[in-house]
């Protein structure tokens, strides 16, 4: 196990609720990047965190948003949801800087989200 | 924009046979390129990476994988399958140059048929 820790595990909402997904990170670590898993697809980059600041984003709308915290534990939140939105959503902690660098990336058990 | 494909949707082996599972990458720059596993509605584990150095990389659980610039591959072996490895894996990419984040694969499901 990573030490990388997920909440909830699992949820259902409906369309156009708001959701907000937790994730605690391995203990050295500053950096907390999100990814999206869709069904028989590979992970997409959300957005990374590193020291409490957004440090770079992928292709997603601004109804996703995020935050870090001192602790640099992290949540991911969705507003208004919609169908395509059910996935699993993937933590991932780092020891990052600034500057990036070569750091191994390790994953949480992920949040399966359905969207009815 | 760095990214990695997997041409195989799915890799069946025999229980005790080699095992490979295949990845090319396109890069600019040096390729930071790593590979994970899932197991069913659990995370990524973690396998190896490859930075520099050796072109050949090895890992956990027996996994090892072989750099060839040549050939812009980072296929993952092993060499004795076992039924446990039955598994998704994911090959990735840093992308350098969109902050750190991870390009994954589409992914191949692996099949060790006792």
């Amino acid at each position: 196990e990573t030490g990388v820790t997920q909440s909830p595990t699992h949820l259902i909402k409906t369309r156009g609720q708001q959701v907000t997904l937790r994730c605690s990170s391995q203990s050295g670590h500053n950096t907390v990047s999100w990814y999206q898993q869709a069904l028989g697809q590979g992970p997409q980059f959300i957005f990374q965190y590193y020291r409490e600041e957004e440090n770079g984003r992928g292709n997603f709308p601004p109804r996703f948003s995020g935050l870090q915290f001192p602790n640099y534990s992290s949540e991911l939140n969705v507003n208004a949801l919609e169908l395509d939105d059910s996935a699993l959503y993937l933590c991932a902690s780092s020891v990052g800087s600034s500057a990036g660098g070569q750091e191994t990336q390790y994953f949480g058990p992920g949040t399966r989200l359905l969207v009815l | 924009a760095q990214s990695v494909a997997q041409p195989e949707d799915q890799v069946n082996v025999a229980e005790g046979n080699p095992l490979t599972v295949k990845c090319t990458y396109s890069v600019s720059g040096n390729p930071y390129l790593f590979w994970y596993v899932q197991y069913p509605n659990r995370g990524l584990q973690f396998l190896l990476k490859y930075i520099t150095g050796d072109n050949l990389v090895k890992g956990s659980y027996g996994f090892e994988a072989e750099f060839n610039k040549s050939q812009t591959s980072f296929h993952l072996k092993k060499p004795s399958a076992l039924v446990s490895d039955s598994a998704l894996y994911f090959c990735a990419v840093r992308d350098m140059m969109r902050y750190n984040r991870l390009a994954f694969g589409k992914g191949n499901q692996v099949v060790v048929i006792p």
